[in-house]
C-alpha cells in the first residue's frame, strides 16, 4: 500500500518560515492535500490539490509538490500556527485515501 | 455553510458494534462523497472509508470486513458501523464531506466524537 512519510516534528521561531515535508513514491504525480489539527477543534483544510488555498486561509500558507516530496510552507509563523499538520492523497491503485503520520509544528 | 455533527455512544464494550451517525446541515448530502476518519489517542489520522450519496462505498482494507458505511438521503445523514471492536478502536471519530470526487480533499469536518472501547 502507498505510504506517506512526514517528520514527527518541526520547530520554528515566530516570524520565520516553517517547511513541513511529505514524502512518497512519485508523489509529484498525485494531488496532495494538507490539514491542520488543533486540540478540541475540527480539522481544517489548509492546502488542496498541491498548491490551492481554500477561502479563509492566509496567503502566507503555501504548498508545492514535485518528484517524491510535497512541502507545506508557512511564512511569518505565528503562535496560532502551532498545530499538527497532515498530508493526504488518494491512491488511485487501491482507490483508498492515505494520510501521512503527521508533523507537530512548535512555535518557539 | 455546511455543518456536520457526529452522534453516538461514547462507550462501547469489546466485541460489540460501534455505531455513529453524521448529520449534515446547511447543504444537501446528494452529489458528494462523505467520509469517516479516526484518530486514536496520541496517534495520527486514519482513513476509515467513504460513501457516495448513491450508496457506493469504499473502506480501508486494514479494517477488513468490520466496516459498514451507509447513507440516508431522506435524513441527510450517513452512518458508520464497526463491528467486533477492541481497545485499538478507541479513537476520536470524525465525519467529513469530500469536496469532489475521491481524489478531492475533505473540506468540511465535524468536531469529532471520542469513542472508548472498554468493559
Amino acid at each position: 500500500s502507498y505510504v506517506l512519510t512526514q517528520p514527527p516534528s518541526v520547530s520554528v521561531a515566530p516570524g520565520k518560515t516553517a517547511y513541513i515535508t511529505c514524502g512518497g513514491d512519485n508523489l509529484g504525480g498525485k494531488s496532495v492535500h494538507w490539514y491542520q489539527l488543533k486540540p478540541g477543534q475540527a480539522p481544517v483544510l489548509v492546502i488542496n490539490f498541491n498548491t490551492d488555498r481554500p477561502s479563509g486561509i492566509p496567503e502566507r500558507v503555501s504548498g508545492s509538490n514535485s518528484g517524491n516530496t510535497a512541502t507545506l510552507t508557512i511564512s511569518r509563523v505565528e503562535a496560532g500556527d502551532e498545530a499538527d499538520y497532515y498530508c493526504q492523497v488518494w491512491d488511485s491503485n487501491s482507490d483508498h485515501w492515505v494520510f501521512g503520520g503527521g508533523t507537530k509544528l512548535t512555535v518557539l | 455553510q455546511v455543518q456536520l455533527q457526529e452522534s453516538g455512544p461514547g462507550l462501547v464494550k469489546p466485541s460489540e458494534t460501534l455505531s455513529l451517525t453524521c448529520s449534515v446541515s446547511g447543504g444537501s448530502i446528494s452529489s458528494y462523497y462523505w467520509t469517516w476518519i479516526r484518530q486514536p489517542p496520541g496517534k495520527g489520522l486514519e482513513w476509515i472509508g467513504y460513501v457516495y450519496y448513491n450508496g457506493y462505498t469504499k473502506s480501508n482494507p486494514s479494517l477488513k470486513s468490520r466496516v459498514t458505511i451507509s447513507v440516508d438521503t431522506s435524513k441527510n445523514q450517513f452512518s458508520l458501523k464497526l463491528n467486533s471492536v477492541t481497545a485499538a478502536d478507541t479513537a476520536v471519530y470524525y465525519c467529513a464531506r469530500v469536496s469532489g470526487g475521491s481524489r478531492s480533499p475533505a473540506d468540511y469536518w465535524g468536531q469529532g466524537t471520542l469513542v472508548i472501547v472498554s468493559s
